[in-house]
């Protein structure tokens, strides 16, 4: 079964460095997502991208975030200058389009520790 | 309240006992969903259920939705060790490009003792 990957399953990085989160959606998706989760806390929405531009944002995605899908297969998060409350599991999501869009197929996540 | 609180926060029952989880929710929505997770995976999708429907049966689950109270319910029967994990339901709101943004409860921690 198709499944979305994501990579490194566990980054640990200094504050103030740059992270990039990777993500290989389920191959006809169109629709990208990128969630958070605060040990503990609610899973969040982060950002949504569809025809290689962000379709929506949340509030936490500030200048500090960046998303980009560099090729056909790969779509990646990046956090600029990491802070210590970026710490959370970091989910990618994908959907299809048509009404299978509203099916979101989620990868196992990467855990980002910032020290 | 949020937008999607589950209760309750956690719930231990038997093996073979059912399993009931509720959502509430504030703003109007298009569809809700649950999902599931085990500890330290991804999240699951286990059903969904359209804004003009009341009832949907997937196996053993069974959820219900409440439009005008704004509540979900959740019903896993016949429970078995394996579903011991956490429980969200998501709401969605359609996005600029018709993106379905999820916007996920607190959870319920799902405990089947064997």
């Amino acid at each position: 079964e198709p499944e979305v990957t994501q990579t490194p399953s566990h980054q640990v990085t200094q504050m103030g460095q740059e992270v990039i989160l990777r993500c290989v959606p389920i191959s006809n998706h169109l629709y990208f997502y990128w969630y958070r989760q605060i040990l503990g806390q609610k899973v969040e929405f982060l950002v949504s991208f569809y025809n290689n531009e962000i379709s929506e944002k949340s509030e936490i995605f500030d200048d500090q975030f960046s998303v980009e899908r560099p090729d056909g297969s790969n779509f990646t998060l990046k956090i600029r200058s990491t802070k210590l409350e970026d710490s959370a599991m970091y989910f990618c999501a994908s959907s299809a389009t048509g009404v299978a869009k509203n099916i979101q197929y989620f990868g196992a996540g990467t855990r980002l520790s910032v020290l | 309240s949020q937008q999607g609180e589950e209760d309750p926060q956690a719930l231990s029952i038997q093996e073979g006992e059912n399993a009931t989880m509720n959502c509430s929710y504030k703003t109007s929505i298009n569809n809700l969903q649950w999902y599931r997770q085990n500890s330290g995976r991804g999240l699951v999708h286990l059903i969904l259920i359209r804004s003009n429907e009341r009832e949907k049966h997937s196996g053993r689950l069974r959820v219900t939705l409440d439009t005008s109270k704004k509540s979900s319910s959740l019903l896993i029967t016949a429970s078995r060790a394996a579903d011991t994990a956490s429980y969200f339901c998501a709401t969605d709101a359609t996005g600029n490009f018709g993106n379905e943004k999820l916007t996920f409860g607190t959870g319920t921690r799902l405990t089947i003792i064997p």
